[in-house]
């Protein structure tokens, strides 16, 4: 079955440690996308890659960091200069740009103790 | 600045209510207007919505679009347990702004038997 893939589901992490959340898809997909999802002020939009070996920046870029080296993949690093990094991470894809519906992965929730 | 803004926040009914949920936006260059349903993991799509006052219909499930006032409502009939969730609605942009999507905070619906 096609799908996205996150990993881990669950992470815990000491303050000023880096993590990497994995996001994996099969769906042949372009455009892949990494939302923020926080109690009451919905998803939010980090990065975003449309191609193989580009990104852009979304509204809440400032602590994270991306790669596009192939075109089924797109982690996450969320690093220490992520001042409030505890949060529900949303990975996504889509044909293209110029498609409509995007299809979430389960998503990964990161605890910094 | 883009926006979409999602009514009421929260909402508790009973089984048999009909309920309606509420999604205005304020955004550039709109393209599609889409309603999702997320059960604590991933968010699964709904419906898109492009066209004013055409219905869109799914089970007990509809919407309808109005771009001149710049909203859509989401409509369930008969709400049963397995209604309850969080509904997002997002707006697409076009495909020059890399095809992103902008969410509202998302409306909790808990139906209670």
């Amino acid at each position: 079955d096609g799908g996205i893939t996150q990993s881990p589901k669950y992470l815990f992490r000491k303050e000023g440690q880096n993590v990497t959340l994995s996001c994996e898809q099969n769906l042949n997909h372009d455009a892949m996308y990494w939302y923020r999802q926080d109690p009451g002020q919905g998803l939010r939009l980090i990065y975003y890659s449309q191609i193989v070996n580009d990104f852009q920046k979304g509204d809440i870029a400032e602590g994270y960091s991306v790669s596009r080296e192939k075109k089924e993949s797109f982690p996450l690093t969320v690093t220490s200069a992520q001042k409030n990094p505890t949060a529900f991470y949303l990975c996504a894809s889509k044909w293209g740009s110029g498609a409509n519906v995007l299809t979430f992965g389960a998503g990964s929730r990161l605890t910094v103790l | 600045e883009d926006k979409v803004v999602q009514s009421p926040l929260s909402l508790v009914v009973h089984e048999g209510d009909t309920v309606t949920l509420n999604c205005s936006y304020e955004v550039t260059n709109f393209r599609s207007l889409l309603w999702y349903k997320q059960e604590k993991k991933a968010p699964t799509f709904l419906f898109m919505l492009t066209s004013s006052g055409i219905e869109k219909k799914s089970g007990r499930l509809s919407s309808i679009l109005d771009k001149k006032e710049l909203f859509s409502i989401l409509n369930i009939t008969a709400t049963q347990t397995g209604d309850s969730a969080v509904y997002l609605c997002a707006v697409a942009l076009l495909y020059n702004q890399g095809g992103k999507l902008i969410f509202g905070q998302g409306t909790e619906l808990s139906v209670k038997p």
